[in-house]
């Protein structure tokens, strides 16, 4: 069946490094990608999508490439902060009623 | 600003009370779906509708059941509490085109003693 991998967490930065969160999925078709944050105490929010293989999908200076070739969506932003500081979510959509499938998420600690 | 609602931040309950978590969402969205959160196994997906009084099992629905009598509502009843139903609840909706993604709610965080 249709699954995501991440990276393990928590990852801990200090401000203004470079970040990736590596994530990996299995699936049939052609699936689209999300990332989700969850700030402390908050739901889950959509941070950026992507529909098909190639797209790049960018929000808040975070990007995301769909890699179908590698089967990756990692997330990657140049320059974090500490706002940053929260757990991201990897996600698939499938083709066949668009339940999403969610990786186990990477906690991200931003120290100043 | 678009919004699903639910209608619990934190909850304490009894082992075997009946439990109703509430969710409401103000989209119009046809798809809505109830997840719990637990550490170090992400978000599973407990239910699910795509329309008023339909709904389909997710991946963990053994202690659960749902109703959705309107739209906009989508109700997820605890029918005997347990411990290990202590977690965080999250609801989401998404419209029939599933392309943009899921709207969620703020959770609830479920504690059961």
């Amino acid at each position: 069946g249709n699954s995501v991998t991440q990276m393990e967490g928590p990852v801990t930065l200090s401000e203004e490094a470079f970040l990736t969160i590596n994530c990996t999925y299995t699936a049939t078709g052609y699936p689209s990608l999300f990332w989700y944050v969850q700030y402390p105490g908050e739901g889950l929010q959509l941070l950026l999508k992507a529909t098909k293989a190639d797209d790049k999908g960018s929000n808040k200076g975070f990007e995301a490439t769909y890699r179908k070739e590698t089967t990756s969506f990692h997330l990657e932003k140049g320059s974090v902060q500490v706002s940053d500081s929260a757990v991201y979510f990897c996600a698939l959509a499938d083709n066949q009623g668009g339940k999403l499938i969610f990786g186990q998420g990477t906690e991200l600690s931003v120290k100043p | 600003d678009v919004k699903v609602t639910q209608s619990s931040r934190y909850l304490v309950k009894r082992t075997g009370e009946k439990v109703f978590l509430e969710c409401v969402q103000d989209m119009d969205h046809e798809n809505m779906f109830w997840y719990r959160q637990d550490p170090g196994l992400g978000l599973r997906l407990i239910y699910f509708s795509y329309d008023v009084k339909m709904k389909e099992k997710g991946d963990i629905p053994e202690g659960y059941s749902v109703s959705r009598e309107k739209k906009e509502r989508f109700s997820l009843i605890l029918e005997s509490a347990s411990t290990n139903q202590t977690s965080m609840y999250l609801c989401a909706s998404s419209d029939r085109g599933f392309f943009y993604g899921y709207t969620f709610g703020s959770g609830t965080r479920l504690t059961v003693v």
